[in-house]
């Protein structure tokens, strides 16, 4: 069975402080995808970020980073020096390959205070 | 710009009513999908089309119907709706099926049924 566990329900943190959400996740497959998405008071799901279980090699965008550990079974994401904009709350997901079911985590909450 | 655009962005409705939400997707995807969330509920997936083809009904009540008349364009069609339907109904795209494939959303309809 495939599991996501967000165990971080609500951050709060002060603007500039750095932030890291947690992601676990549960699969025996051994071909897999790793999404971070995040959600704005709007509504919309915005995609920030995909990972295959093949490339282990962590990533850096601008303020936001991911390290993704097999060991694990772990995808955190840190924002670094974070921003009133941040604000949101923020999804993992799993998508393994034999299946086409999204298994999202239930979201953390950040929130960034000026 | 978001690529998937959703109409309207907020519905109130009725019991007795009928309504249809709307999604078009501008990035030239052949797979659509409706997501339901609800407050502290993880995202459900409802319905899937690949090439206008439903693929995929999780056991979503018949007052749910949706319609896919092209791969740009996606409906859900809303009869007789309970109060406890009343969620962010979220539209998304992808390329095609394949679990690497990373799912685009619109920014959701917010529907409340009184």
């Amino acid at each position: 069975a495939q599991k996501v566990t967000q165990a971080q329900t609500e951050i709060s943190v002060v603007e500039k402080e750095d932030v890291t959400l947690d992601c676990v996740y549960e699969t025996r497959d051994t071909t897999y995808y790793l999404f971070w998405y995040k959600q704005p008071p709007s509504g919309e799901l915005v995609f920030l970020i995909r990972r295959n279980s093949f490339d282990e090699q962590n990533e850096i965008s601008g303020r936001y980073s991911w390290n993704f550990q097999k060991s694990t079974s772990s995808f955190n994401f840190t924002i670094t020096a974070s921003q009133v904009v941040d604000s949101a709350v923020y999804f993992c997901a799993l998508r393994v390959y034999n299946f086409n079911k999204f298994y999202f985590g239930s979201g953390t909450k950040l929130n960034v205070k000026p | 710009e978001t690529g998937v655009t959703q109409t309207p962005r907020h519905l109130v409705m009725g019991m007795t009513n009928k309504k249809s939400l709307k999604c078009e997707q501008h990035l030239g995807h052949n797979a659509m999908y409706w997501y339901k969330q609800s407050a502290k509920k993880p995202l459900e997936l409802m319905f899937v089309y690949s090439l206008e083809e439903r693929v995929e009904n999780n056991s979503v009540p018949s007052r749910f119907s949706p319609e896919c008349p092209n791969s740009s364009h996606l409906f859900l069609h809303l009869h007789t709706l309970q109060p406890e339907d009343s969620a962010l109904y979220l539209c998304a795209s992808s390329q095609d099926r394949a679990a690497g494939n990373t799912i685009y959303f619109g920014e959701g309809s917010w529907l409340t049924v009184v």
